[in-house]
């Protein structure tokens, strides 16, 4: 069974602060990693898909990397927002459990709390 | 462009009895997957339908079943609700070939 960790469970920051969460993975098998931002109440948004070790991407002040030889990927927030708040949850896809079509499997995620 | 919605958004019923829940993809997608997501935890993959058959399943049990109507939209029926089945019920929808998987708000089911 495959397990995706998340790291911390919580987090609270003040407002201006800049944080980073973990995800951990098996990198056996590795197709995608998913970074998904859901607030309370909406529907969870897709911030980043990615495939490639090493792999960077960046949407505003939000920015993630990717090492699929050691299975992590960190999510970068420069200078928090309240608006940041929200639960970030990670997921990935193995190429034994259906690959690019195959369904995601999630972390508990990380729920992000920043203080004006 | 709507994005995937679902109905109902609350839900309640009784221990022993039906229920189904509906979702509507996003326009142009074909592929619709489900996820319950209980308290505490990570969204758990159900299954996914595609050209109206379902093409792959989670470790959940025959009492969870689905449909996909050739509009694409789906339905997620659960037989003999067990108190373990409250949670969250989540839609996401997705084009062929593409990797993205986008989410409905979902539908949160209380058995009592």
């Amino acid at each position: 069974i495959l397990n995706v960790e998340q790291s911390p469970q919580s987090l609270h920051v003040q407002e201006g602060d800049s944080t980073n969460f973990t995800c951990s993975f098996p990198s056996s098998n590795f197709y995608a990693l998913h970074w998904y931002r859901w607030e309370t109440a909406k529907s969870p948004e897709a911030l980043f898909v990615m495939t490639l070790n090493g792999d960077e991407k960046k949407k505003g002040r939000i920015s993630a990397t990717l090492n699929t030889k050691e299975g992590y990927s960190y999510l970068y927030i420069k200078g928090s927002q309240p608006e940041d708040s929200a639960t970030y949850l990670c997921a990935g896809r193995w190429g034994n459990y259906g690959g690019s079509q195959g369904n995601l499997i999630f972390g508990k995620g990380t729920k992000l709390s920043v203080k004006p | 462009d709507a994005g995937v919605t679902q109905s109902p958004t609350h839900l309640i019923k009784t221990r022993g009895q039906q229920v189904t829940l509906r979702c509507s993809p996003k326009s142009g997608h074909d592929t619709v997957s489900w996820y319950q997501q209980a308290l505490g935890q990570g969204p758990q993959f159900i299954f996914q339908y595609y050209e109206e058959e379902e093409r792959q399943r989670g470790n959940f049990p025959d009492r969870f079943s689905g449909h996909q109507f050739p509009n694409y939209s789906s339905e997620l029926n659960v037989n003999a609700l067990l108190l373990g089945d409250s949670a969250l019920y989540l839609c996401a929808s997705s084009a062929a070939g593409s990797y993205e998987q986008y989410f409905g708000p979902g539908t949160r089911l209380t058995v009592t």
